[in-house]
């Protein structure tokens, strides 16, 4: 099956400084990677995501690119805010209607 | 719109119980997936449902079940509890499972 390994686990950055967070999948077969942020007590939340046809895609402070080549894909957010602190998970999927997801990224914006 | 609804959020259950969790997806979805998300083992798909009929299951013993009922609507139902299912279950939700999953709030489960 599917395995996606993320990296880091831990994130740290200044309020203002960017973010990335990267994701390698294994199965070639996979074309749709969403990213999902988890706020304490709550469920995962659809940020965005890209499709295989497509190498990167932006959303205000929030891209994702993928290579399929590489079989890796990654979140870049800009202009970090507060708000932004979450935990962070990559997801892969082909058309077996599951999503394999990654171990999760914290993310913590330091003001 | 309202999004996806899981009910309860919370549950106590002792060990060799059972427990029956449900999901209302977003109206117009017909795709329910369950998830079990434990800090130890990350998220984990359990299985999806479209049109009442199971399409893709993962890697649980067979204690876990669900089904999903005609409205889209759908439930998960664990067997003979053990302590290691203690674990948020997430439902999500999306139009044909191909496309945007979206997810509730989650079930707590905590097996004493």
């Amino acid at each position: 099956g599917e395995n996606v390994e993320q990296h880091p686990s831990t994130l740290s950055v200044q309020e203002g400084d960017s973010a990335v967070i990267k994701c390698t999948y294994s199965d070639s077969a996979s074309n749709y990677f969403p990213w999902y942020k988890q706020e304490l007590g709550k469920g995962p939340q659809l940020i965005i995501d890209i499709r295989s046809n497509v190498g990167e895609k932006k959303d205000q402070r929030i891209a994702v690119t993928l290579n399929k080549t590489a079989k890796h894909f990654s979140l870049h957010i800009t202009e970090t805010q507060p708000e932004d602190s979450a935990v962070y998970f990559c997801a892969a999927s082909y058309h077996d209607y599951k999503l394999s997801f990654g171990a999760g990224t914290t993310v913590t914006v330091r003001a | 719109k309202a999004g996806v609804t899981q009910t309860p959020r919370y549950l106590i259950k002792t060990r060799g119980q059972q427990v029956t969790l449900s999901c209302s997806p977003i109206s117009g979805h017909r795709s329910v997936s369950w998830y079990q998300q434990t800090p130890g083992q990350g998220l984990q798909f359990l299985f999806e449902y479209f049109s009442e009929t199971q399409r893709n299951k993962g890697n649980f013993p067979g204690r876990f079940s669900g089904r999903q009922f005609s409205n889209s609507r759908s439930e998960m139902n664990v067997s003979t509890l053990e302590l290691g299912d203690s674990a948020l279950y997430l439902c999500a939700s999306s139009f044909t499972g191909h496309t945007e999953a979206f997810f509730g709030q989650g079930t707590r489960l905590t097996v004493v």
